[in-house]
């Protein structure tokens, strides 16, 4: 157990819907990240955020939003849902900004009928 | 462009055996982090080691080790005295320093299947 809680596990929507995923990270751990594992685009990193403030963006679409609120826990927000949003989302946490070890949650996966 | 090869999709290891699992990258920050994860069938993502761009030293976790060699842009993973357990899929990540911030790329992975 990495200490990162992610919910839901499982999420099943439909196209064109709005969902939201939840990631406590580890206790002490200030970054939180946000990844979505594809089995066509792989790992992708989505975005970064350190003490409530976003520090770094990958390949996050403008239909995807996050923030981390004050209590450092971080919610990514998928809107108009696409059936190629299918994924297993993955929340990390990490003590600093940058050279240290990302711990994951278990994930959610969300399918998209 | 920032880049992480694993050119290895799957292989046989011998229980009791070393393998090594190739991982190569491609930045042109200076300073940047490198990583492996496990990735087991259940799905989880667990941490196995880190470099940084300036150790000297390689990094080495129990019967997980790096060998890191910084001129040929080479970050490979080492895992001694192979088990059934090991049988998963590996990735090799890097964090580069870049105006944008520190944003992980992961190679496609690498999948040893250990036999007994």
């Amino acid at each position: 157990d990495s200490g990162v809680t992610q919910t839901p596990k499982h999420l099943i929507t439909a196209t064109g819907q709005r969902v939201t995923l939840r990631c406590s990270p580890r206790s002490g751990d200030l970054s939180v990240y946000w990844y979505q594992q594809s089995l066509d685009q792989g790992l992708q990193f989505l975005i970064q955020y350190y003490n409530g403030e976003e520090r770094a963006k990958g390949n996050i679409l403008e239909r995807f939003s996050a923030q981390q609120f004050p209590d450092l826990h971080s919610e990514l927000n998928l809107s108009s849902l696409e059936l190629g949003d299918s994924a297993l989302y993955f929340c990390a946490s990490s003590v600093g900004v940058a050279y240290n070890e990302q711990f994951f949650g278990p994930g959610t996966r969300l399918t998209v009928l | 462009a920032q880049k992480i090869t694993q050119t290895q999709p799957g292989m046989f290891v011998q229980e009791k055996e070393a393998v090594t699992l190739d991982c190569t990258y491609d930045t042109s920050d200076p300073s940047y982090g490198l990583f492996w994860y496990k990735q087991p069938s259940s799905g989880e993502m667990i941490f196995l080691i880190y470099q940084g761009s300036y150790d000297q030293q390689n990094a080495t976790e129990g019967r997980y080790s790096l060998n890191f060699q910084k001129a040929r842009k080479s970050a490979n993973l080492v895992i001694s005295a192979s088990q059934l357990g090991d049988s998963a899929m590996y990735f090799c990540a890097m964090s580069p320093d870049t105006p944008g911030g520190f944003k992980t790329i992961f190679g496609a992975g690498t999948r040893p299947f250990v036999k007994a």
